[in-house]
């Protein structure tokens, strides 16, 4: 069975940065493609990005509103992907979901960790 | 900002039918295949259907997918108390070269 545990959240003032960790275990990690999906109090689930196992050419690729401020990177070696936040702000406020990725689908997701950007 | 769009809401009284709609456009459910999740009330996400009509692994056959042209729907039969909770669908789109979900729907038992 698969396993993420997400780790790293908390609160954070306007324009700060945050690391969060998803720990995996129970697949083969470095064929696994791995996502961060958030989801805002009370609101929808927002795609924030993917990357790619190194054999599928470890492409990340992020969504709209985060691209230039957030970066997804892993090490395959602890089975272990990162999602670095830099200039964040209020609209980031959301609890943050590891997910280990299909093609075009989220098999198994974490538990989550909540981030919250207030001053 | 969901680009798919889902009912706010449908219900059902235990044991009959609903069913949910996920409109798109041709660069996403039109061109790329559909997801459906089950989110009951404090608990992460969970995968239903893939590839538009595929089961996940463990999903009874009361829960069915589809897709035609640039919609999508899940189906759940014989309602069940359990299976009150959000839905979501998503899909790639391609011209975004991002992942969209929908809106949501929130399946309420009568």
């Amino acid at each position: 069975e698969v396993h993420l545990v997400e780790s790293g959240g908390g609160l954070v003032k306007p324009g700060g940065s945050l690391r969060l960790s998803c720990a995996a275990s129970g697949l083969i990690f470095h064929d696994a493609w791995m996502s961060w999906v958030r989801q805002a109090p009370g609101k929808g689930l927002e795609w924030v990005g993917r990357i790619k196992s190194k054999g599928a050419g470890g492409t990340i690729d992020y969504a709209a509103p985060v691209r230039g401020r957030f970066t997804i990177s892993r090490d395959d070696s602890i089975n272990t992907i990162y999602l670095q936040m830099n200039s964040l702000k209020t609209e980031d406020t959301a609890v943050y979901y590891c997910v280990w990725s299909g093609l075009f689908w989220f098999a198994s997701w974490g538990q989550g960790t909540l981030v919250t950007v207030s001053s | 900002q969901s680009v798919l769009t889902q009912p706010p809401s449908v219900s059902a009284a235990p044991g009959q039918k609903v069913t949910i709609s996920c409109s798109g456009d041709t660069s996403n459910i039109g061109s790329n295949s559909v997801s459906w999740y089950q989110q009951l009330p404090g608990t992460a996400p969970k995968l239903l259907i893939y590839e538009n009509i595929e089961r996940h692994s463990g999903i009874p056959d009361r829960f069915s997918g589809s897709k035609s042209g640039t919609s999508a729907t899940l189906g759940i039969t014989g309602l069940q108390t359990g299976d009150e909770a959000d839905y979501h669908c998503g899909s790639w789109d391609s011209r975004l070269s991002a992942f969209v979900f929908g809106t949501g729907t929130k399946v309420t038992v009568l």
